[in-house]
């Protein structure tokens, strides 16, 4: 079975602290993703990866940035944390080489910034 | 502009009865379609894979159509149980393995 993990479940900063979220897969998966994911708006891709050390931006990455030095962790980043990033943040992978590819998420990381 | 609409924020059926969700799109030519299913405080499960020149997809009570010319998919849950109750979501992936998500439909099921 697939498992991708996540750091936390719970997470309450501060605005203006740097805040890592970190993420794990076991499968030797190439594609990463982060989304955030708020009521009335569904799941938002933050960031994508495709392979090591690459990334790119998806549809809201204003705010943030991300890491992918080892193939099985990708890490999402708030440089500076607003109240607006207020949100659940789910990572996912997938197998990639593929067109129908389908995504495995971790439990989500409910973080809070007062 | 690309646009994913599920039917309905909520759906409350009763027991026993089928449930069908809806997934329209617009501005998209999908490669392939997944549903997923999401309980409370957890990530996205996967369910069900339809690919565009698929029509239809079964899976124990679980059944996705896919109608690229009206741009819609039909997820069915047959005998609904009050364990079906969750959000589900549809998502429409193209060929470079990017996955889009509508917003959900929450299906409550009443014994």
């Amino acid at each position: 079975d697939v498992k991708v993990t996540q750091s936390s479940r719970y997470l309450v900063k501060r605005t203006g602290e740097k805040v890592f979220l970190e993420c794990v897969q076991d499968m030797d998966h190439e594609n990463m993703f982060w989304y955030r994911q708020d009521p009335g708006l569904g799941l938002r891709l933050i960031y994508f990866s495709y392979d090591v050390k690459m990334k790119e931006k998806g549809d809201i990455p204003e705010g943030y940035s991300v890491s992918r030095e080892k193939k099985e962790r990708f890490s999402l980043i708030l440089e500076s944390a607003s109240t607006n990033q207020t949100s659940m943040y789910l990572c996912a992978s997938s197998s990639g080489g593929s067109h129908t590819d389908t995504q495995y998420f971790g439990p989500g990381t409910r973080l809070t910034v007062l | 502009s690309q646009k994913i609409e599920q039917n309905s924020e909520a759906l409350n059926i009763q027991e026993g009865k089928t449930a069908t969700l809806t997934c329209n799109y617009t501005n998209y030519s999908p490669a392939y379609l997944q549903w997923y299913r999401q309980d409370p405080g957890r990530g996205p499960v996967f369910l069900l894979l339809i690919r565009e020149n698929e029509k239809e997809k079964r899976k124990e009570r679980l059944k996705v159509t896919f109608d690229t010319t009206l741009k819609q998919s039909l997820f069915h849950i047959t005998a609904s149980q009050p364990a079906d109750s969750a959000t589900y979501l549809c998502a429409l992936g193209t060929n470079a393995g990017k996955s889009t998500f509508g917003d959900g439909t929450t299906l409550t099921v009443k014994p």
